[in-house]
């Protein structure tokens, strides 16, 4: 079975804060993809990062950096000075092959407030 | 502006109604979903069209009906919906298999009265 865990509901800083998300996935499949998608109060999901299940390798993207370990099962997204644009619920996502097609599951989201 | 488009952007229905929601993109992606998420919850998969014919529909109840008249169109169509149907309907369409992630719309907001 597929889950994905993201344990913090809400998290409040304040903007020039660094702030990190945390996000867990179970899976048995040995090839999968995981993302992170922004959800703005539009509505919009808006696709941030996708990683695969062999490529380990950490990523930079300007104040956003993401740490994939499979040793401990978690993909984590971290803000460096973070923005009041930032605010907005950000969901971890995990895909894999099943009859059909790639299905994607997504976790519970955290929802991330930036105070001026 | 986002690449997927969904229409309307708010609708109000009866419980007797029939209505229709509108998806459209054209960035020549082959694979096109729908996905329904209530307040505070994550998105659930409900339908994945791949190359026009629909390969995945996750037990999703009779009262909704998808359509992929072509490649660049996904449409859902309700009838008989029930209050607690009322959420945010999002489209997203992807290459391929869907492994690269996905292109969402703004979604549907839908109310059902």
């Amino acid at each position: 079975a597929q889950k994905v865990t993201q344990a913090q509901t809400e998290i409040s800083v304040v903007e020039k804060e660094d702030v990190t998300l945390d996000c867990v996935y179970e899976t048995r499949d040995t090839t999968y993809y995981l993302f992170w998608y922004k959800q703005p109060p539009s509505g919009e999901l808006v696709f941030l990062i996708r990683r695969n299940s062999f490529d380990e390798q950490n990523e930079i993207s300007g104040r956003y950096s993401w740490n994939f370990q499979k040793s401990t099962s978690s993909f984590n997204f971290t803000i460096t000075a973070s923005q009041v644009v930032d605010s907005a619920v950000y969901f971890c996502a995990l895909s894999a092959l099943r009859t059909g097609g790639f299905k994607t599951i997504f976790g519970a989201g955290t929802r991330l407030f930036v105070k001026a | 502006d986002t690449e997927v488009t969904q229409t309307p952007k708010h609708l109000v229905m009866g419980m007797t109604n029939k209505k229709s929601l509108k998806c459209e993109q054209h960035m020549g992606h082959r694979a096109m979903y729908w996905y329904k998420q209530k307040a505070k919850k994550p998105p659930e998969l409900m339908f994945v069209y791949s190359y026009e014919k629909l390969s995945i529909n996750e037990s999703v109840p009779s009262r909704f009906s998808p359509e992929c008249p072509n490649s660049s169109l996904l449409n859902l169509h309700l009838h008989a919906l029930q209050p607690e149907d009322s959420a945010l309907y999002l489209c997203a369409s992807s290459q391929g298999t869907g492994a690269k992630g996905y292109t969402f719309g703004s979604g549907t907001r839908l109310t059902v009265v």
